[in-house]
């Protein structure tokens, strides 16, 4: 399969703790987007990076939430000190080629994140 | 971020023709307009996607009103596997894409 994997498909964390949602793009896709739905919502826009670098992350809370993606391995979004708010499934998708805005998006099928 | 507006909830009849709107009245002129589509418990998966022209795939038609203000997304022929959310997102040249609520299609049987 040589889609969006992302891992763990479900992570129980306790208040406090420390969540980290891992992401591996499409082979050769060079651009990941991380998404957060909350139940019976749509997905809101967290973060957009290519290779190293962090395009736009105008989704993504400014404390507690980050993300990386480095030339080798998969992406990962980190969440500190996880509070019940937190409880979500979270998307990564990937695109191709730099005119990702002509590219389907390839999504995941998510981290279900829930925090006790 | 241009914006999308999409009814709430659509019924449709198992085999009959299912036309889904979406309003983009902020459309900018480089925008794709690309529709997804989720089943409960899972990613959105990619249906079609387009910029001024009518598109057609095995999945799906799309097709884009004369002044890029709305579009329609026409499932041929409804099944109970195409009951979904189904969301219409712009893409822009920076690659964002804003997701709205969708529409939860369901078909009966």
């Amino acid at each position: 399969n040589a889609g969006v994997m992302q891992n763990p498909r479900h992570l129980v964390r306790r208040r406090g703790q420390e969540a980290r949602l891992r992401c591996s793009p499409v082979k050769g896709h060079s651009h990941v987007y991380w998404y957060r739905q909350l139940p019976e919502e749509g997905l809101k826009f967290m973060v957009y990076l290519q290779k190293e670098n962090i395009i736009d992350e105008s989704g993504m809370p400014k404390e507690r939430f980050s993300a990386e993606f480095p030339k080798e391995g998969p992406s990962i979004l980190r969440i500190q000190q996880v509070v019940r708010g937190d409880s979500a499934a979270y998307f990564c998708a990937s695109s191709p080629n730099p005119s990702s805005y002509n590219s389907p998006l390839h999504f995941g099928n998510g981290t279900r994140l829930t925090v006790t | 971020d241009a914006k999308t507006t999409q009814p709430n909830s659509m019924e449709s009849n198992e085999e009959e023709p299912v036309h889904l709107p979406c309003n983009h009245s902020t459309i900018s002129g480089t925008d794709y307009i690309h529709w997804y589509r989720q089943l409960p418990s899972q990613g959105p998966e990619y249906v079609i996607h387009g910029l001024t022209s009518n598109v057609n795939n095995r999945m799906a038609s799309l097709a884009i009103a004369e002044d890029r203000k709305s579009s329609t997304l026409i499932l041929h022929r409804a099944t109970l596997r195409d009951a979904a959310v189904y969301y219409c997102i712009l893409r822009d040249v920076a690659g964002k894409s804003t997701f709205g609520d969708g529409t939860t299609l369901t078909v009966k049987p």
